[in-house]
């Protein structure tokens, strides 16, 4: 079993619509969790982190976290063409050691 | 605020060449991650640090692959002998010790021929 898995998509949502990107995760203990964006041929960069269950808001994007249901999702409200990358799903997880898994990404385009 | 820094961005290189890949952590960082990424494997961590220490190198694919970190600003992943199967892009990534966000570096695209 995979420690994070996420669907690979493509995903692909016309512009203005709401993008769902959904992650879950097999350690029960993990705290900390997080979503990067990668815009191909660039690096992972850092859009947001969620620590506690429920809803963190940021700008266009929100985060949402169900540890109960180990799930964690990525609602991109009003996309824009430049939303168009893959969203990589990260946890900080205990068990072997204090590792950090990624997902594998799910690619997501926006259709102007 | 200057980020990750990697060097070189771009390295081509023929099998069995040694290679050296470049990192500069953020300053004031003292966790240093090495990633591995490729379309097959998506992004692997091969072998992090803390305060200088390698902690984990169980991501390490063999011992063609090694790392140091001879201090707070600077570590190195040389591959020696290369193969073709060691291209891919590696990230270089640094975090605090008391938050868990890690910040990547631009990367190093390797190819070896």
């Amino acid at each position: 079993q995979k420690e994070v898995e996420q669907n690979s998509g493509p995903l692909s949502v016309p512009e203005g619509a709401i993008a769902s990107l959904n992650c879950t995760y097999s350690d029960r203990g993990s705290q900390s969790f997080f979503w990067y964006r990668q815009y191909s041929g660039k690096s992972p960069e850092l859009i947001m982190s969620i620590y506690s269950n429920g809803d963190k808001e940021d700008g266009r994007f929100t985060a949402q976290l169900n540890k109960a249901s180990q799930y964690v999702s990525l609602l991109i409200r009003d996309s824009q063409p430049s939303d168009s990358a893959t969203y990589l799903c990260a946890v900080n997880s205990y068990r072997g050691g204090n590792q950090f898994y990624f997902g594998t990404g799910t690619s997501l385009t926006v259709i102007p | 605020d200057a980020g990750v820094i990697q060097s070189p961005r771009h390295e081509v290189t023929e099998m069995g060449q040694e290679v050296t890949l470049r990192c500069k952590p953020i300053s004031g960082h003292d966790y240093l991650f090495w990633y591995r990424q490729t379309m097959m494997r998506g992004l692997e961590l091969l072998i992090y640090f803390n305060n200088n220490v390698p902690i984990d190198d169980s991501g390490m694919p063999e011992d063609r692959f090694s790392a140091k970190m001879p201090n707070a600003s600077f570590s190195t992943l040389k591959i020696q002998p290369s193969e073709p199967r060691d291209s891919a892009v590696y990230f270089c990534a640094s975090r605090t010790g008391t938050n868990y966000e890690q910040y990547f570096g631009p990367g190093t695209r390797l190819t070896v021929t």
